[in-house]
């Protein structure tokens, strides 16, 4: 069964510091994967998505994440941290044919100023 | 269009009973689904339905919990007999059918507790 593992549940930076979590996926086919973030108390809003096709994939809110299949990773990235972006982040994967999200555990994203 | 609406937000309910949930997509989606968040974990599917069939379900959903989507286009998820451990965000997506893979829009979840 495909899994989704998420380094770190607690992340924090500065204001205006690289943005890295970590996401690998365990899958006998490269699925497809997902980014999404999670502000309290709504849902989720989809960050960015892979698909086919390039494997940088840039997404919402000047975040980037870049597909390698060799590592089995999908880290999500972005070059200044703003205070906005302070919220939980979810790594997913999808085997190509079904439509059920494989979610990792999750990783809080803290920006200091 | 607002979005995917869930009503409630939150239910306080008493261990045993029955509760509840709707979930209103968005009105050209053809696809709902429907999914499970606990404290500290990522989202767990539970289901979906591509207009009123309900094509897959995940083995977390036991014979407790029943979804229907009569018409194709709201849906509802009942839980009989609640136990503690029902407690949990219960998160409806909707998406279109054939639109690029994972291209969900999500609601903002009815919180369960069950005391």
């Amino acid at each position: 069964a495909q899994s989704v593992t998420q380094l770190g549940s607690h992340v924090s930076v500065s204001e205006g510091a690289l943005v890295l979590l970590r996401c690998n996926y365990s899958s006998s086919v490269p699925p497809y994967l997902f980014w999404y973030v999670q502000y309290p108390n709504q849902g989720l809003q989809l960050l960015l998505k892979y698909t086919t096709g390039a494997t940088l994939v840039k997404g919402i809110n000047g975040f980037e994440a870049e597909f390698k299949k060799s590592e089995t990773s999908f880290h999500l990235t972005k070059p200044s941290a703003h205070m906005s972006d302070a919220a939980e982040y979810f790594c997913a994967c999808m085997d190509t044919g079904r439509r059920a999200l494989t979610f990792g555990s999750g990783t809080r994203l803290q920006v200091q100023p | 269009d607002t979005g995917v609406s869930q009503n409630p937000r939150h239910k306080i309910t008493k261990r045993g009973q029955n509760v509840t949930f709707r979930c209103d997509p968005i009105s050209e989606h053809n696809r709902l689904y429907w999914y499970r968040q606990t404290l500290g974990q990522g989202p767990e599917f539970l289901t979906y339905f591509q207009n009123e069939a309900q094509l897959e379900k995940s083995r977390l959903l036991s014979d407790r919990f029943s979804a229907e989507r009569p018409k194709g286009s709201f849906s509802t998820l009942e839980i009989q007999r609640t136990e503690q451990g029902d407690s949990a965000m219960y998160l409806c997506a909707s998406s279109l059918a054939g639109y690029n893979a994972g291209g969900y829009t999500f609601g903002s979840g009815t919180r369960l507790t069950v005391v």
